[in-house]
């Protein structure tokens, strides 16, 4: 079975400190890896994709490592700010197609506190 | 519009009455998905388009859930007498295709609350 298990599922943090959010999955096979921040009462919106050939991927301040071999992916803030706080969510697309071949891990509620 | 676009943001209603939820996606986008999300949990897929049809149905938790698609545009979500287990976000998403490494664009959903 498909599985995307994220950790921690909370974590509070001050404004301008860094965190690292992770990622392992058991998909197969696999086509790509995504990050997305949901923000409270809003629909996820994608930060990165990367395919099994990409070991980092750079989006400002958020930064995505891949390790297709250990299946393990991570997702780097760097000086959060306030409006980083929300849900992370970590996705992988299984095979060539997306259709219903993504799962989608439970997620990280990040709140950075001032 | 500029993005995906769902109605009602908000839906109260008693269990055993049937519901409609709608999306409309983003224009030329052939790709179009319903997810569903319940409290504190990650999204669950619910069902896909390609175009007007619907290759895969798998993700609907019963038959009192059905959708549809017309003119490769808006969809509704139909869910008939309803639980209070039905009580959850249900989002929209819509793609340009339905190829691995396109991006998919999310609306802001639907809270359901079934009483």
């Amino acid at each position: 079975k498909n599985q995307v298990e994220q950790s921690p599922q909370s974590l509070i943090i001050l404004e301008g400190k860094n965190c690292t959010l992770q990622c392992n999955y058991t998909v197969s096979p696999f086509s790509n890896l995504r990050w997305y921040k949901q923000d409270t009462g809003r629909g996820p919106v994608s930060l990165t994709i990367m395919t099994f050939s990409e070991n980092t991927k750079s989006n400002g301040r958020y930064t995505a490592t891949l390790d297709a071999d250990t299946k393990q992916s991570s997702l780097h803030i760097t000086a959060s700010q306030l409006s980083d706080s929300a849900s992370y969510i970590c996705v992988v697309s299984a095979s060539r197609k997306a259709g219903n071949m993504l799962t989608f891990g439970g997620g990280t509620r990040l709140m950075v506190k001032p | 519009g500029a993005g995906v676009s769902q109605s009602p943001s908000n839906k109260v209603t008693e269990k055993g009455k049937d519901v409609e939820l709608r999306c409309d996606p983003i224009s030329g986008h052939t790709a179009l998905y319903w997810y569903r999300q319940r409290l504190g949990q990650g999204l669950e897929f619910l069902i896909y388009f390609q175009g007007n049809s619907a290759p895969d149905k798998s993700g609907l938790p019963s038959d009192r859930f059905s959708a549809e698609r017309t003119g490769e545009s808006v969809s509704t979500l139909t869910i008939q007498r309803t639980q209070q287990e039905d009580s959850a976000v249900y989002l929209c998403a819509s793609s340009r295709t339905t190829g691995g490494r396109e991006k998919l664009f999310f609306g802001s959903g639907t809270q359901l609350s079934v009483l």
